[in-house]
């Protein structure tokens, strides 16, 4: 029972590099999304797509790609990092729109 | 914009006590769902309520949705170090999005 799976689970860059963040579910879910969790602010939600091919922006989406190819990937690309994006990253997906999230285990990224 | 705001933030008390968290906003939602989050882990469904004034048991969790369906409240009864955790709720609404509370982190003392 895989679920939602991130990778990697941890992970550093300096200020300016891209990087790729993975998302992959086993759900056959058509919702997918991701979210970034700072201190005392929940969850903001960055991207999400609705089934393969459909892509939109959330409440933060400045800094952050997306594309959803496939029903079972979603990943996340920052194109140059910046130390305001370190944050804890989580991916979900659901069955539906507004339907119950599932999510992974996150992604720890520091940008010094 | 945080549309959801949970109070208290931090909660600190001893087992056996009970508690209530609360989720306000101005705005109204299709549902709201409550997660619970453990160090290192995402958060996972504890419910899900829909219909405004809605009342829902979880052993000893208890859940209500708001009349106007814009507020929420978490009690536990006898709270148990199990207990421990993030507790976030969730408001939907209709253009496919979640909106988090800023989340009450709990921690019970045995």
């Amino acid at each position: 029972n895989a679920g939602v799976t991130q990778t990697p689970k941890f992970q550093v860059l300096k200020t300016g590099q891209s990087m790729t963040l993975q998302c992959a579910q086993d759900m056959n879910h058509e919702y997918m999304s991701w979210y970034r969790q700072d201190p005392g602010m929940g969850l903001r939600l960055i991207h999400y797509s609705v089934g393969a091919g459909i892509t939109d922006q959330g409440e933060v989406p400045n800094g952050y790609n997306v594309s959803r190819s496939t029903t079972e990937d979603f990943p996340l690309r920052l194109l140059s990092a910046a130390p305001s994006q370190t944050s804890v990253y989580f991916c979900a997906s659901s069955f539906a729109a507004n339907s119950p999230l599932h999510f992974g285990n996150g992604t720890r990224l520091t940008v010094t | 914009t945080q549309l959801l705001e949970q109070s208290p933030q931090f909660l600190s008390i001893q087992e056996g006590e009970n508690l209530t968290v609360y989720c306000n906003s101005s705005s109204v939602f299709s549902s709201l769902q409550w997660y619970r989050q453990e160090p290192g882990e995402g958060p996972v469904l504890l419910v899900t309520v829909v219909t405004g004034g809605e009342v829902k048991k979880l052993k000893r969790l208890t859940f209500q949705f708001g009349d106007a369906r814009k507020d929420s409240s978490l009690h536990i009864t006898a709270a148990q170090p199990g207990d421990t955790g993030l507790y976030l709720c969730a408001g939907a609404n209709t253009g496919n999005q979640f909106y988090f509370g800023t989340g009450t982190s709990l921690t019970v003392i045995p």
